[in-house]
């Protein structure tokens, strides 16, 4: 059973370039969860989503982020226009039930590099 | 607003020494607790998940302890091996949508 994927592990841009993350969950999770890590700082949460379905964007700047989970595919995080400051470590996790009281497993995660 | 703090920040042991990692969080009013390891560079791993009921949870020389109404946690590694060192990440789930996160001790076993 394999574990949560993502992919690119590792992604370069230059300033105003788009950015895609992937994230597939693990087999019969429906549930998925985006978090940033930036440089020297803890993991801080995203968005939530089920299939089809964003649940919670609390964390998620207004302008410029995007997410989605479609019916088919994997789940995308995408940055419009990046910035330096978008510099960091995108970690998906994956739940099989909602997020009260469930394991969350995570992905080795994507670093994003903006130049 | 669920603050989750961990102490300390670096941790420094010879190998074969037991030690105790400390996370405190700051509402009581959790789902569970989960601690995960991180090696530079890499993924989180989940090492234990205590539900908020539960006491302690154990998984080989890991023990986690879960005190909900002193808001805290704690994370016993007995004899420790060089390959420990990682970062533990504690996180507290809550009726938010999300874990909330520490920011770490980092841990090195020294040969």
């Amino acid at each position: 059973n394999a574990g949560v994927m993502q992919n690119p592990r590792h992604l370069v841009r230059r300033r105003g370039q788009e950015a895609r993350l992937r994230c597939s969950p693990m087999k019969g999770h429906s549930h998925v969860y985006w978090y940033r890590q930036l440089p020297e700082e803890g993991l801080k949460f995203m968005v939530y989503l089920q299939k089809e379905n964003i649940i919670d964007e609390s964390g998620m700047p207004k302008e410029r982020f995007s997410a989605e989970f479609p019916k088919e595919g994997p789940s995308i995080l995408r940055i419009q226009q990046v910035v330096r400051g978008d510099s960091a470590a995108y970690f998906c996790a994956s739940s099989r039930f909602g997020p009260a009281g469930d394991e969350q497993f995570f992905g080795p995660g994507t670093r994003l590099t903006v130049l | 607003k669920q603050e989750v703090t961990q102490i300390p920040a670096a941790l420094s042991v010879p190998e074969g020494e037991n030690l105790v990692l400390n996370c405190s969080f700051t509402d009581s009013a959790i789902y569970n607790l989960q601690w995960f390891r991180q090696d530079p560079g890499k993924g989180l791993t989940s090492l234990l998940l205590i539900q908020s009921s539960q006491r302690e949870q154990t998984s080989g020389r890991l023990n986690a302890s879960l005190d909900k109404s002193s808001g805290r946690s704690t994370l016993y590694i007995a004899a420790s091996q060089p390959g420990d060192s990682a970062t533990y990440l504690c996180a507290v789930g809550t009726g938010a949508n999300n874990l909330f996160f520490g920011t770490g001790t980092r841990l090195t076993v020294i040969p």
